[in-house]
């Protein structure tokens, strides 16, 4: 059964700052690796999408990357901004469904 | 826009009612399911659809049915509610549920109420 594990579970940080989140994972034999956004009271938004065959993705001030081997994904953010706060969250596709790690709460203090 | 839009965005219902929430996308897309977030707990998967006329169980289905007659639409319908029901419940949906290439979509949610 797959397992994923986000650490931290929260972090607080000032503006400007890189960062970087954590996910991983106990099962590799997996089909793609999917970072989301979620604003509180607010839905899903996908941030980014790597392959299983792929090792990174990058959006702006975003990468995320993916290594199988080790069962590990990390998503980092550049110059962090207090409109990235917000909860994010990594789901591995495999099987019929995603299955998601618990969370990462952001705050960017400005 | 396309995307998933779900509806009601919010809902109380009294425990025994029966309710259907809606879920239609408009992006062809032949996988499409039902998750519940509930604290502590992350999202969890009810029931899913991999095209018209063919459903399938996840983790949590008990309480809820699912039907797909048209490749747009996957309602989901609480039989008789209960306060364990008591959730934010979000459609997702995907071109395929086997290839690397799709991701999922997701709706902006239902927050639902028993009491």
């Amino acid at each position: 059964k797959q397992e994923v594990t986000q650490i931290p579970a929260a972090l607080s940080v000032p503006e400007g700052e890189n960062l970087v989140l954590n996910c991983s994972f106990t099962d590799s034999a997996i089909y793609n690796l999917q970072w989301f956004r979620q604003d509180p009271g607010k839905g899903l938004t996908s941030l980014l999408l790597i392959q299983s065959s792929q090792r990174e993705q990058t959006s702006g001030r975003l990468n995320a990357s993916l290594d199988k081997s080790s069962g590990r994904s990390t998503l980092y953010i550049a110059a962090s901004q207090p409109g990235d706060s917000a909860t994010y969250l990594c789901a591995l596709k495999g099987g019929n469904k995603l299955v998601f790690g618990a969370g990462t709460i952001l705050r960017v203090k400005s | 826009n396309a995307g998933v839009t779900q509806t009601p965005k919010f809902q109380v219902l009294k425990t025994g009612q029966s309710m259907t929430l809606q879920c239609a996308q408009d992006m062809n897309h032949e996988y499409m399911s039902w998750y519940r977030q509930d604290p502590g707990m992350g999202l969890r998967l009810i029931h899913y659809s991999v095209g018209a006329g063919i459903t399938d169980q996840g983790e949590v289905p008990n309480g809820y049915n699912v039907s797909r007659s048209t490749t747009e639409d996957f309602p989901l319908r609480l039989l008789s509610a209960a306060p364990s029901q008591t959730s934010v419940y979000f459609c997702a949906s995907s071109y395929s549920m086997s290839q690397a290439v799709y991701g999922y979509t997701f709706g902006s949610g239902t927050r639902l109420t028993v009491v």
